[in-house]
């Protein structure tokens, strides 16, 4: 089993829809829990990051954590076609200079 | 925002040569860069963990006689592909922890052997 799975989709939705991305990971170690946003031929993006349980939202963005069932996820509101990238997933064990282990990356296409 | 910059965006070059990428923090201090590598439609690969004023750490895998590592200063890492081919064409990434769990990436650098 991996240690973090991510489905790669592709997913493509209507432009206004809500999107529900998704990971599970295995090592109940990993703390800390990021969501990156890369667009073609570009270098991830940080969107969001958390160390806790719950939910957290920044404006059309909210990510939310379950550590009991360790699974993460980052909710998309209103979706935009410029929102239209892989998204990853990204998780490390505590904080500090730690690597960090990256899901596969799901590729979203948000329809006009 | 952290801004991180790498140079160049965009390099060919001949089998047997050597390329240089810089990674740059522009607004912060990062004593550890990392480098990465992602193939098309892939996820990223840690190459390697980079630490100011001390020898990088390799992944597993990785030849760290070909894929040369230097961290300068606080805010320049440098990678250096050495002897390169085909093979190593690839899209390479740097990322700049600013502390905590905040990695910051790099635009990255697209490499071309001929």
């Amino acid at each position: 089993q991996k240690e973090v799975e991510q489905d790669p989709g592709p997913l493509s939705v209507p432009e206004g829809a809500i999107v529900s991305l998704n990971c599970t990971y295995s090592n109940s170690a990993f703390q800390y829990f990021m969501w990156y946003r890369q667009y073609s031929r570009k270098g991830p993006e940080l969107l969001m990051y958390t160390y806790s349980s719950g939910n957290k939202e920044d404006g059309r963005f909210t990510a939310q954590v379950d550590k009991s069932s360790k699974y993460i996820s980052l909710f998309i509101r209103d979706s935009q076609p410029s929102d239209s990238a892989t998204y990853l997933c990204a998780l490390c064990t505590q904080g500090g200079s730690e690597k960090l282990v990256f899901g596969k990356g799901t590729k979203l296409t948000v329809n006009p | 925002g952290a801004v991180v910059s790498q140079h160049p965006s965009w390099v060919i070059c001949k089998s047997g040569t050597s390329v240089k990428i810089e990674c740059r923090s522009l607004d912060f201090q990062a004593t550890t860069m990392f480098w990465y590598r992602q193939f098309p439609k892939q996820s990223l690969m840690l190459m390697a963990t980079s630490n100011e004023g001390s020898k990088a750490t390799y992944e597993q895998g990785v030849e760290k006689d070909k894929f040369l590592i230097n961290h300068a200063s606080l805010t320049l890492s440098t990678l250096t592909v050495t002897s390169a081919h085909p093979e190593d064409s690839s899209f390479y990434i740097c990322s700049a922890d600013r502390g905590a769990y905040e990695q910051y990436f790099g635009p990255g650098t697209r490499l071309t052997v001929t």
